[in-house]
């Protein structure tokens, strides 16, 4: 069974960094693209990032280009997001979501939380 | 940025068959688009059930279709059952640009 579980969320402050982790299981993670989604409260989604089964290409939304940071340890099958001078509109749920072959979005995790907030 | 559109909100009576859409402010969606759709329900983490515009997962009922429609990306519930009742968003990818995008998702009522 795919699992995958966030971890890392919590309160921070207003320029301050943070960074989430995504350990998965139930699958071969090195074979898969991976992805990073976001949902603010009582918001809707948003695409934040992907990263390649090679760590290459690696893209970004236009919202956390320059700040935020996606990678990953295939050897410790984890995922990752560095996310650096934090604004109050980065809080929300951050969801790692795993891919399957030809499905970019095959599996979700269950979300941590990110407060951004002095 | 290309924005994605849907219908805020939906109803549609136990049984019946309702469609959802997903625009580009780009133009026409096309199979090029590779368009998801996803489900969620208050509290849950979402769980896709279409990708590549009408491919299904195991767990994705049959009575849920995806198709394109008039220049449109399509969801189609037909017979709808009151766990049917959720969020639904249209996922689309822009090649092109290295960007994909949500579109901001549909309250569907089953009443």
């Amino acid at each position: 069974e795919v699992q995958l579980v966030e971890s890392g969320g919590g309160l921070v402050q207003p320029g301050g960094s943070l960074r989430l982790s995504c350990a998965a299981s139930g699958f071969t993670f090195s074979s898969e693209n991976m992805n990073w989604v976001r949902q603010a409260p009582g918001k809707g989604l948003e695409w934040l990032s992907y990263i390649s089964s090679t760590s290459s290409p690696i893209y970004y939304a236009d919202s956390v280009k320059g700040r935020f940071a996606i990678s990953r340890d295939n050897a410790k099958n984890s995922l990752y997001l560095q996310m650096n001078s934090l604004r109050a509109e980065d809080t929300a749920v951050y969801y790692c979501a795993s891919g399957s072959g030809s499905s970019w979005l095959y599996s979700w995790g269950q979300g941590t939380l990110v407060t951004v907030s002095s | 940025q290309a924005v994605v559109t849907q219908e805020p909100s939906v109803t549609v009576s136990p049984g019946g068959t309702v469609t959802l859409t997903c625009g580009s402010s780009t133009g026409a969606v096309t199979s090029g688009h590779y368009t998801y759709w996803l489900q969620q329900k208050p509290g849950q983490a979402p769980r896709t059930l279409i990708y590549d515009t009408s491919n299904k997962h195991s767990w994705t009922p049959a009575r849920f279709s995806g198709s394109l429609l008039g220049g449109k990306a399509a969801l189609t519930l037909s017979g709808a059952q009151p766990e049917d009742e959720a969020d639904y968003y249209c996922f689309v990818s822009y090649h092109s640009t290295w960007n994909w995008v949500f579109g901001g998702g549909t309250k569907l009522t089953v009443l």
